[in-house]
Formats: C-alpha cells, structure tokens, sequence
C-alpha cells in the first residue's frame, strides 16, 4: 500500500527559477495538503484542496506560490520566481476526509534549496 | 486564537525517564487533538490523539492527558527509549468535517540519552 508520494526528493536551483514539486496522494483520499516546514516558522499549512478543489490558500505566502490539483492523483506546487527565502522542507499529506477521519498522512517531502 | 502554543522547544531525558510535552489552546471549537512524531528526514506522522469527551488516553508508552477547562493538553511518553527521539508537534482541528485543517504547534525535540 503505497503512501504519499513526493518529487523530487531534493531540489537545488538557483534564485530566479522556477520550481515544480509534485505530489500524488494516497489512493482513495479526497483531501490533500501541501505544508512548509522550517526552522524558523515550523511548520505552516501553505494550501489544501477537497475534492481537487482549493479550500484554504490563505497560508501561500505570496503570488509567486500556486497550486494546483488537476485531479484526485496528482498535485503540483509551484514558485515562480524561486527565492533564496522558499530553501525549506515541502510537505504534501493527505486525508480521507468525512466525518470522523482526521489522519493525515504525509508524504517524504521535497528539500528545496534555493541558491 | 487559531494557535497552539507548545512547550518545551526541546527536552533531553535520560533512558527509562518520562518525557512530558504540554501544548495550550484557545479555540473552544477545536475537538480533536493529535501528536505527530517526526524523525529526521521524513514526515510527520500521527502517533496519538484525543478528543474532548476523555480526560486520558493511552496507547502503549504513549499517554495523552487532556485538561478541557484549562484548554491544555499534554503528550507523557513512559520509560523513554532512544528511539524516541524524534520532533513531536501537538495539533488540534475544529468541529465536524467541513474542513480537515489542522493547527500545529511549533514542534518539541526529543532526545533521549542512553
């Protein structure tokens, strides 16, 4: 049974460009999320969808973030342009959703570096 | 009032001791309360929860105790063992299932000494 699924693992690019991770949620689960974690702020829910539909983005930080979940499998997060503040640990979990399922699972996550 | 706040930052506890995390919130709409372990380079993932209508809960080394009326909730890991170590975050979500949004503390890191 696989579990959240992040690419890539690590990512290293350079200030200006731009940068795609990509999430494919756990079969099954209508909700999903995308998370920041550094050390600074910890951990920050930046987005979530329900049923491929954005619910919440006030936590994106600004408009060079966006999402998108153009289906139940599949979700991207993208920064255009990348800066050297965005280097931090990307999260994407999901969640059956409904009443009475509060688990969420998260996947590996994506180390950005922004150099 | 959206936040929880969690305490300590960090905490070392020699093997065998008891590991205590509090974490306090304001939100009296909030109705359940998680603990998510995180080891190194991997994700959270959900250890334990609690909701409002128990004091206590227990699974194994693992204890949540809950305080409704003074909004604070605490995660008690029994005889500490290095493998514990590890960053917890407490969590809390609010009532019924328009939304699954959930709010973190800003996270504990655990090391137990052998």
């Amino acid at each position: 049974d696989a579990g959240v699924i992040q690419s890539p693992r690590h990512e290293v690019t350079e200030m200006g460009q731009e940068v795609t991770l990509r999430c494919k949620p756990i079969s099954g689960h209508n909700s999903l999320f995308w998370y920041r974690q550094t050390m600074m702020r910890g951990l920050e829910l930046l987005i979530y969808f329900n049923n491929n539909v954005p619910i919440d983005d006030s936590g994106m930080p600004e408009d060079r973030f966006s999402a998108k979940m153009p289906n139940a499998s599949f979700s991207t997060l993208k920064i255009q342009p990348s800066e050297p503040r965005d280097s931090a640990v990307y999260f994407c979990a999901s969640i059956v959703g409904g009443l009475g399922t509060d688990t969420q699972y998260f996947g590996p996550g994506t180390r950005l570096t922004v150099l | 009032q959206q936040q929880v706040k969690q305490s300590p930052q960090s905490l070392i506890v020699q093997k065998g001791g008891i590991s205590i995390i509090n974490c306090a919130y304001e939100n009296t709409a909030f109705d359940y309360f998680p603990w998510y372990q995180q080891f190194p380079g991997k994700g959270p993932a959900l250890l334990i929860a609690i909701r409002p209508d128990v004091s206590e809960k227990k699974e194994g080394r693992f204890t949540i105790s809950f305080n409704k009326s003074a909004k604070q909730f605490s995660l008690h890991i029994m005889d500490s063992q290095p493998g514990d170590s590890a960053t917890y975050f407490c969590a809390a979500k609010g009532r019924g299932g328009a939304t699954n949004k959930l709010i973190f503390g800003t996270g504990t890191l655990l090391a137990v000494q052998p």
